[in-house]
């Protein structure tokens, strides 16, 4: 099942502690997408890139950080500034412009 | 502002019965929108895509501008269409994706 792949598929963190959660795809797509998914709010866009070197930041970018030095990988931070930061978290990647999305199995935050 | 609205969080429908998944949104431009799915332990996936009109596992849905509705539609809901639905409307800006809060389908036997 490859694609897009994530991981780990559950990570536990201790309050304060950063944690960085992986990404990869092989699809040669040149956009890539963090969300993260909660009960009754859908999924929200936390940064994203359309191209290797550059990145954006999503609507709830705020104690998360990116980097995009692949084109293939594209790993999220979840630093102890993200004040609720247990749930569960989306990677996608699409061909650049609209369109299409390919999403990952997830990762699930929980903090301890 | 860019916004996009499932009404219903929990739909409960019987087996056979017909099921209709509400979407509106708000787009200044021309929209280009998505239903997604998410089957229990399956990653979220495309279910179909208003440019295409295509039938998905029985489904359709029309984009209605006048009314800025994407609405889903099954006539014979079945128990495998069980299933967590997101309606989503893709932005210009980096070809982000714009997500409703989703809508649980449970068929019933």
């Amino acid at each position: 099942d490859g694609g897009i792949t994530q991981s780990p598929k559950y990570l536990f963190r201790k309050e304060g502690q950063n944690v960085t959660l992986s990404c990869e795809q092989n699809l040669n797509h040149d956009a890539m997408y963090w969300y993260r998914q909660d009960p009754g709010q859908g999924l929200r866009l936390i940064y994203y890139s359309q191209i290797v070197n550059d990145f954006q930041k999503g609507d709830i970018a705020e104690g998360y950080s990116v980097s995009r030095e692949k084109k293939e990988s594209f790993p999220l931070t979840v630093t102890s500034a993200q004040k609720n930061p247990t749930a569960f978290y989306l990677c996608a990647s699409s061909t650049s412009g609209r369109g299409e999305q390919f999403f990952g199995p997830g990762t699930r935050l929980t903090v301890l | 502002a860019q916004r996009v609205t499932q009404p219903e969080k929990l739909l409960s429908v019987f087996k056979g019965a017909p099921v209709e998944l509400k979407c509106n949104y708000s787009y200044s431009g021309s929209p280009e929108l998505f239903w997604y799915v998410q089957y229990s332990r399956q990653r979220l996936q495309l279910l179909l895509r208003h440019i295409s009109r295509e039938s998905i596992k029985g489904f359709t849905a029309d984009l209605n501008k006048g009314e800025t509705s994407f609405h889903l539609k099954k006539p014979f809901a079945q128990e495998e269409d069980s299933a967590m639905y997101y309606c989503a409307l893709s932005a210009l800006q980096g070809g982000k994706l714009i997500f409703g809060q989703g809508t649980e389908l449970s068929v019933k036997p």
